[in-house]
Order: C-alpha cells, then structure tokens, then sequence
C-alpha cells in the first residue's frame, strides 16, 4: 500500500510568490492535516480536511488556505510568500481522523522564500 | 494551555542502554498521547500511542509511562541501537479523535544519538 505522497519534494520562490503543495492521502484515507515544520517553532497544525470540508485551523494567518478533492487529495495554498514560511510542510492523514487512528505523515515539501 | 513541554532537548546513550524521554502537557482535556519517530529527510512515524485509562504501553523495545495526575508522560527505549537515532516528538490531542480533526500539539523533540 503506498504511502503519503507529497509533492514538490523541494520547492524554491522569492518574497510576495505564491505556492501550491499537493497532497495524495493513502489509499481509503479521507482525513488529511497538513503541519508546518521549522526548527524554531517545531510542528505546528496547519488545518484539517475531511470529505472536502476544513473541519479544523491552526493558529496560522489567512495566507495559508487549503483545500480537499473529492478523492481527498489535498492542496495548501501560502499567498503573499514572507521569508519566515520558509519551512518543511508536512501531510498526514488517517481513516476518518477520528476515534483510535494513527496519523500517516509523508516526508514532506521543502519550501525555501528567497 | 496547548503547549507540551518536551525534555531533554538532545540525548547520548550508549549502545544497550535504556534512553528515556519525558513530556508534559497542561490542557486537561488531552487523551491521546502519541509518539513519532523522524528520521533526516522522512516525515515523523508512528511509534507508539497512549490513552489516559491506561498507566503502561508496550511495544517491543519501547514503552511509554502515563502518570495522569502529574500530567506527564515518558517514552522508554529499552535496548537502543545505533538505528534508534532520530529525533524523537511527543505529541498530545484534546479528544477521542486521535489528532485527526483536532490537530496534535507536539513537543520540540529530542535528538537522540546513540554510540555504538
């Protein structure tokens, strides 16, 4: 069964850009969270989407948006690119993000803002 | 109230001994206490995951401790080996949702080195 696919692995854009990353949950996963990675602040919840409703938000300014496709694949959107989104962004996904599942994390997109 | 505080921050142990990394959380209302292992460039794994009606986990070499009244909680690496080095994060999640819908609050992690 293959695993959280994540895409770019690596990703390169300047101040002011905006950026997708895309998401592909396994298979039969209808939950995905997306976390942002960085060595200051560690990980922190970005949001949740589960049969293409965000169910839930992390603390993160109106910038970062996403979205779930009806086959639950999941993009996130960071607009107006600042320096500090510099980070290591992160998918995970589950069943249905409830009850006793563990989360699935792929090894997620490398964003550097120059 | 959402953070979880993580220690050591980094970690050396030799090989065959137990490594021990303890957690803290405030927010009462955390019942799921995963851990995940990450490797340089891999996204965190699962490693092994505790609710508050048990005290004990175990899975192989590792075991997590719960002590719900201090609010704390401790992975154990029995046996580490020299590919047990990673860095290590505990998280925590406010209900039955296994951080699915509500999201996990992680610790900082630690990095942990063990000397062959």
């Amino acid at each position: 069964k293959a695993g959280v696919t994540q895409t770019p692995r690596y990703l390169i854009k300047t101040r002011g850009q905006q950026v997708t990353l895309s998401c592909s949950p396994i298979s039969g996963h209808r939950s995905v969270s997306w976390y942002q990675q960085t060595p200051g602040q560690g990980l922190q919840f970005l949001f949740e989407y589960f049969s293409e409703t965000q169910r839930n938000k992390g603390n993160f300014p109106g910038r970062f948006s996403g979205r779930q496709f009806s086959n639950s694949r999941s993009e996130m959107n960071v607009s107006t690119l600042e320096l500090g989104d510099s980070a290591l962004y992160l998918c995970a996904s589950s069943l249905t993000g409830h009850g006793n599942q563990p989360q699935h994390f792929g090894d997620g997109t490398r964003l550097s803002i120059l | 109230q959402q953070q979880v505080k993580q220690s050591p921050q980094s970690l050396i142990v030799q090989k065959g001994g137990i490594s021990i990394i303890n957690c803290a959380y405030e927010n009462t209302a955390f019942d799921y206490f995963p851990w995940y292992q990450q490797f340089p460039g891999k996204g965190p794994a699962l490693l092994i995951a505790i609710r508050p009606d048990v005290s004990e986990k175990k899975e192989g070499r590792f075991t997590i401790s719960f002590n719900k009244s201090a609010k704390q909680f401790s992975l154990h690496i029995m046996d580490s080996q020299p590919g047990d080095s990673a860095t290590y994060f505990c998280a925590a999640s406010p209900d039955i949702s296994g951080g699915g819908a509500d999201g996990l609050t992680f610790g900082k992690g630690t990095h942990l080195i063990i000397q062959p």
